[in-house]
């Protein structure tokens, strides 16, 4: 069954810190790949989407993620972090024959310190 | 205007109680979705509707019957409500299902606890 592993679930770092949140998901066949954020107490934002071509994606607020096809990643990246970027951190999955089901990864927890 | 609202956004409730969470979308999408959020902040998917159409329906317990009435609404009904049910459940719609995840929009989520 395909999945999707996050490899930290809690990530803490003061602020103008660089930030990578790691992703590796398990299928061999053609993906769509996303990272969500859940600030506290809120719902799902989209921060940035994979379909194809470039590998380099870039989002909202300044995050980027590459996709690395030959390591089965799609790491989430962003400079320098803000304290407002504390939240929860989400990496999905959806694979060419499940139509519009996402699979998500466990979350990533980042905490940044003013 | 909310474009995808869940109600309520609370909801407590006894062990062996049914209840309902409403959901509406605004957007004119054709698709809707059930994920549950268990305490561990883990997503996974339960139900999706095409069109009124249950098109996915996960390994979820038969207590929670999904219902759709129009393609603007999906609610969730669960019987017999037992301690493990608690969790956040977030509704969200997409645009087409065969192009679904391009066009996600996520509800707001109802927290259910369960007593």
């Amino acid at each position: 069954a395909q999945s999707v592993s996050q490899h930290n679930h809690h990530v803490i770092l003061s602020e103008a810190a660089s930030l990578e949140l790691g992703c590796n998901y398990s299928y061999g066949g053609t993906v769509n790949l996303f990272w969500y954020v859940q600030y506290p107490g809120q719902h799902l934002q989209l921060l940035l989407k994979y379909f194809s071509g470039d590998p380099l994606v870039k989002g909202i607020k300044g995050f980027e993620a590459e996709f690395i096809k030959s390591k089965f990643s799609f790491n989430l990246r962003k400079p320098s972090v803000q304290w407002s970027d504390t939240a929860e951190y989400f990496c999905a999955v959806n694979v060419d024959n499940q139509g519009g089901k996402l699979i998500f990864g466990q979350g990533t927890e980042l905490s940044v310190k003013p | 205007d909310t474009a995808v609202s869940q109600t309520p956004k609370y909801l407590v409730t006894q062990m062996g109680n049914d209840k309902s969470i409403k959901c509406e979308q605004n957007l004119g999408h054709d698709t809707m979705y059930w994920y549950k959020q268990d305490s561990k902040k883990f997503l996974k998917i339960m139900f999706s509707y095409n069109n009124k159409e249950l098109i996915i329906n996960e390994t979820v317990p038969n207590r929670f019957s999904p219902k759709s009435p129009d393609k603007a609404h999906l609610n969730l009904h669960i019987n017999s409500l037992e301690l493990g049910d608690s969790a956040v459940y977030f509704c969200a719609s997409s645009p087409y299902f065969s192009d679904s995840p391009r066009g996600y929009t996520f509800g707001s989520g109802t927290r259910l606890t369960v007593v």
